[in-house]
């Protein structure tokens, strides 16, 4: 069965800190892979993807993560942690089975708390 | 760029009433789902439309239903809601990319 883990479900680090927020999947096929943040009553924030290319991807606000084939990961990481980051993270994986939409497995999140 | 809009924010409804939640878009987009986000369980996908006109039941369908009722549309209904409906639920929508997702309803069912 395809699913995401998120073995976390907080990760505690101080402000200006390297942050790594963990992820791993299991699917068939080649993966396209997600994170999200969610914060307080808000809906998801797209932060980025990964289709296909660099093993390093790039996204919003500074964070990065990278993907690991050999060891199914996709680990969210920021070099310096902001307060402001303290929010709720999905890893999520598109369906592979899903051929006409984009649906998405979810993992169960990993609540980021960054400390002053 | 409203992009999901969700109405209503907040309701509380007893069990045994009706409900629908309303979910627009405006950027174009052919895919559209539900979710219901409880905690430690992630967001869990309840139905989705792939195209207007099409819908299909995710992974949590029972005792909801959906309509889509035109390309911007998309709609939730509870029948005769159940306390284990209480949950956070959200609509997004996509076009062969990342998923962009509204801001939610807070359901409380008492």
């Amino acid at each position: 069965a395809q699913s995401v883990a998120q073995p976390e479900d907080q990760v505690n680090v101080a402000e200006g800190n390297p942050l790594t927020v963990k992820c791993t999947y299991s699917v068939s096929g080649n993966p396209y892979l997600f994170w999200y943040v969610q914060y307080p009553n808000r809906g998801l924030q797209f932060l980025l993807k990964y289709i296909t290319g660099d093993n390093l991807v790039k996204g919003s606000y500074g964070f990065e993560a990278e993907f690991n084939k050999s060891q199914t990961s996709f680990h969210l990481k920021k070099p310096s942690a902001l307060v402001s980051d303290s929010a709720l993270y999905f890893c999520a994986v598109r369906d592979p089975l899903s051929y006409n939409t984009d649906k998405l497995i979810f993992g169960t999140g990993t609540r980021l708390q960054v400390f002053p | 760029n409203a992009g999901v809009t969700q109405t209503p924010k907040f309701q509380v409804l007893k069990t045994g009433q009706s409900m629908t939640l309303q979910c627009a878009q405006d950027m174009n987009h052919n895919s559209m789902y539900w979710y219901r986000q409880d905690p430690g369980m992630g967001l869990r996908l309840i139905y989705y439309s792939a195209s207007e006109g099409t819908t299909d039941k995710g992974e949590v369908p029972n005792g909801y239903n959906v309509s889509r009722l035109n390309k911007r549309e998309f709609s939730l209904r509870l029948e005769s809601a159940a306390p284990s409906q209480t949950s956070v639920y959200f609509c997004a929508s996509s076009e062969f990319g990342p998923q962009h997702f509204g801001d939610g309803t807070r359901l409380s069912i008492l």
